[in-house]
């Protein structure tokens, strides 16, 4: 079964550092990767995707991916108590569209 | 661009009743619409993929006489929950993708809180 792993958390960072949200995921053949942030009580919002191994930047935000080692994540830096929130990994994994979602890393940035 | 609304965004309505949810891709045609559903403090659940002009696929363990699901045209997929019971009371998001041609980024809808009393 196609799985996306993230660590639950909460982790907590002071305002101003870097947060760095990790996923790994099980299927070889994963292409590309979503991250989403969920505030509490709202729907996911699309941060990044990332296709290609390696560094994607936007802003305060980079994705990482490292198809060998099967992980991705995502870093945040100059880290705002406005960016507390869940971080949702997807993949839609091998010949599908559906995209299979880790459960979420909640992250709170300490003013 | 890819701005995804959802109506209603809250409802509450007597067990036995039917309830419906639009979703609705307002700047592009989404060849896919996927609905979801949330609990407190759980993960995303997909309860349905709905092409337009098809039948929607639904999800191991889901109803499909239950979760009535239409994509009639490529801005606009409906959810029906058919005689709700206090259980179905939950978080249901829609996505839509197909954004210049790219099924696999989804783009989510704010998200309709229902319950059922």
């Amino acid at each position: 079964q196609k799985e996306v792993e993230q660590n639950s958390g909460p982790l907590s960072v002071p305002e101003g550092a870097i947060a760095s949200l990790n996923c790994t995921y099980s299927d070889r053949g994963s292409q590309s990767f979503f991250w989403y942030r969920q505030y509490s009580g709202k729907s996911p919002e699309l941060i990044m995707f990332i296709y290609s191994n390696g560094d994607k930047e936007d802003g305060r935000f980079t994705a990482q991916l490292n198809k060998a080692s099967q992980y991705v994540s995502l870093l945040i830096r100059d880290s705002q108590p406005s960016d507390s929130a869940t971080y949702l990994c997807a993949s839609p994994g091998t010949g599908s569209y559906k995209l299979i979602f880790g459960s979420g890393t909640r992250l709170l940035v300490r003013p | 661009g890819a701005v995804v609304s959802q109506h209603p965004s809250r409802v509450i309505c007597k067990s036995g009743t039917s309830v419906k949810i639009e979703c609705r891709s307002l700047d592009f045609q989404a060849t896919t619409m996927f609905w979801y559903r949330q609990f407190p403090k759980q993960s995303l659940m997909l309860m349905a993929t709905s092409n337009e002009g098809s039948k929607a696929t639904y999800e191991q363990g889901v109803e499909k006489d239950k979760f009535l699901i239409n994509h009639a045209s490529l801005t606009l997929s409906t959810l029906t929950v058919t005689s709700a019971h206090p259980e179905d009371s939950s978080f249901y998001i829609c996505s839509a993708s197909g954004l210049a041609g790219d099924q696999e980024t989804q783009y989510f809808g704010p998200g309709t809180r229902l319950l059922v009393l």
